[in-house]
């Protein structure tokens, strides 16, 4: 299994500033996830992040908004940026497990108040 | 649309108690069905993945079963601990390698 870290915990920011969540990982790995998980619901995929290449963005995500670095395989961080309250979420990081079944391991999130 | 329904919402049993959660999805074809666990505040943690070919995988005192037929799917939970007080998350893989989450059903456990 994959030991992921997320840095910060959590975070309490105000409206229209910008918050840079770091993601590190014990190993190498290919592909890197960033998910949101809105008060009460289930997690929504933002984007995926390969080293080398540009993120891909999921539906109704743009990297304006959600600014994502990948520069190297075992790091990765995700900008929330000019926040509003809509945004308070956690935010997790995932990897491949690159194992059978393609499990996926999850960081332990960031959780995001905006005020 | 590729969908994952999950009954009920929240549950609260006694603790030394057995509980079942139940899966219903719409993904079609689908690579793997996995079952995670979310501690409040923490992220998913991986209880059983199976694949359409697998009717039933355990997991300590966690069981699930899979009916690829009735697209259905049940996680068991034997002799419930305070412990086990949490999310439990379905998770069906498209074969183009898409997650589609369910909703998730919250147990409590009491003493």
């Amino acid at each position: 299994s994959a030991v992921i870290s997320q840095k910060p915990s959590r975070d309490i920011c105000q409206r229209g500033t910008s918050l840079t969540i770091q993601c590190q990982v014990d190993s190498q790995v290919t592909m890197m996830f960033w998910y949101r998980q809105q008060p009460g619901q289930s997690l929504t995929l933002i984007a995926t992040a390969n080293q080398g290449s540009e993120a891909t963005y999921e539906s109704g995500f743009v990297i304006d908004k959600f600014p994502i670095s990948r520069p190297n395989l075992t790091f990765s961080t995700l900008t929330v940026s000019n926040m509003s309250p809509e945004d308070s979420s956690i935010y997790l990081c995932s990897v491949d497990g690159q194992i059978s079944y393609n499990e996926q391991f999850f960081g332990p999130g960031t959780r995001l108040t905006v005020l | 649309k590729n969908q994952v329904e999950q009954s009920p919402q929240s549950l609260i049993i006694l603790e030394g108690k057995n509980c079942t959660l139940q899966c219903n999805y719409t993904v079609s074809p689908f690579s793997n069905l996995r079952w995670y666990k979310q501690d409040t505040g923490r992220g998913p943690v991986s209880l059983t993945i199976m694949t359409f070919s697998e009717n039933t995988k355990s997991n300590g005192r966690y069981t699930a079963t899979l009916d690829a037929d009735t697209k259905q799917s049940s996680l068991h939970i034997t002799a419930s601990q305070l412990s086990d007080s949490a999310s439990y998350i379905c998770v069906v893989t498209s074969n183009t390698g898409k997650l589609i989450f369910g909703q998730g059903t919250t147990l409590q456990v009491k003493p």
